[in-house]
C-alpha cells in the first residue's frame, strides 16, 4: 500500500528565507508524486508533479522539487518565501501510469511567513 | 480558464438531515473524484468515476453516502442522515484520463452538522 510522510505539520519561515517542506513516499511501484497548494476555505491547487524523467522538477510560483528514489523523498524547496507563500501545502502519491490515478496524500504542511 | 464547479460552498444542517453537493467537472473530463478533507487533514478519496461508472467506492461509507453521475457529467455526493462527524470539506476533482494525469480541485463545500 502507498502511503505519504509529511514532516513537520506547521513550518514558519522568514520572508526571503529558504522554504524546505519535506515528504517522504512509500510505493511498490514507481510513483507519480505531486505537491498542491491549498489556500484558507479554497480547493488545492498544484504545484508540480514527477512522472517520469528528469529527477529535479520545477513547478509555479517558483517552487521545485528533486524526485530522489534511494531516499524515497520528494521534498518542495524554494528559494525565497514570499509573504503570498503562506499557505497548506499537500504531497501526494499515485501508482502512476495504468493505474485509477488515486491520489493518497499526506496530512500537510502549514506554512508561515514572517515578515 | 477552465474550472471545476462546486456548490453550495457552504453548508449548514442538523444532523439527522439530509445534505447533497453538487459538482460540475471540467469539460471533457472523464474521471471525477470525491474526497473528503477533515480539519488539519488531508484529502481522502470517498469516490473515483470513470464516465458514468464507479471505479472505486471502497471507502464510501454506503449506509449513509450515495454518489452519482448519471450521464457522466456533473456528479451529486448525498449523505443521509448526516452525523457530527461529517462535518469536513467535500472536495470534487476531475482529470482527462484518469491515469496519473493532473488533478484539477474544484473549491470543496464546508459542511457543517451540529
Amino acid at each position: 500500500a502507498q502511503s505519504v510522510t509529511q514532516l513537520g505539520s506547521h513550518v514558519s519561515v522568514s520572508e526571503g528565507a529558504l522554504v524546505l517542506l519535506r515528504c517522504n513516499y512509500s510505493s511498490s511501484v514507481p510513483p507519480y508524486l505531486f505537491w498542491y497548494v491549498q489556500y484558507p476555505n479554497q480547493g488545492l491547487q498544484l504545484l508540480l508533479k514527477y512522472t517520469t524523467g528528469a529527477t529535479l522538477v520545477k513547478g509555479i510560483n517558483g517552487f521545485e522539487a528533486e524526485f530522489k528514489k534511494s531516499e524515497t523523498s520528494f521534498h518542495l524547496t524554494k528559494p525565497s518565501a514570499h509573504m503570498s507563500d503562506a499557505a497548506e501545502y499537500f504531497c501526494a502519491v499515485s501508482d502512476g501510469v495504468g493505474s485509477q490515478g488515486n491520489l493518497i496524500f499526506g496530512k500537510g504542511t502549514k506554512l508561515s511567513v514572517k515578515p | 480558464e477552465a474550472e471545476v464547479a462546486q456548490s453550495p460552498r457552504y453548508k449548514i444542517t442538523e444532523k439527522s438531515q439530509a445534505v447533497a453537493f453538487w459538482c460540475d467537472p471540467i469539460s471533457g473530463h472523464a474521471t471525477l473524484y470525491w474526497y473528503r478533507q477533515i480539519l488539519g487533514q488531508g484529502p481522502e478519496l470517498l469516490v473515483q468515476f470513470q464516465d458514468e461508472s464507479v471505479v472505486d467506492d471502497s471507502q464510501l461509507p454506503k449506509d449513509r453516502f450515495s454518489a452519482e453521475r448519471l450521464k457522466g457529467v456533473d456528479s451529486t455526493l448525498k449523505i443521509q442522515p448526516a452525523e457530527l462527524g461529517d462535518s469536513a470539506m467535500y472536495l470534487c476533482a476531475s482529470s482527462q484520463t484518469g491515469s496519473g494525469d493532473e488533478q484539477f480541485f474544484g473549491p470543496g463545500t464546508r459542511l457543517t452538522v451540529l
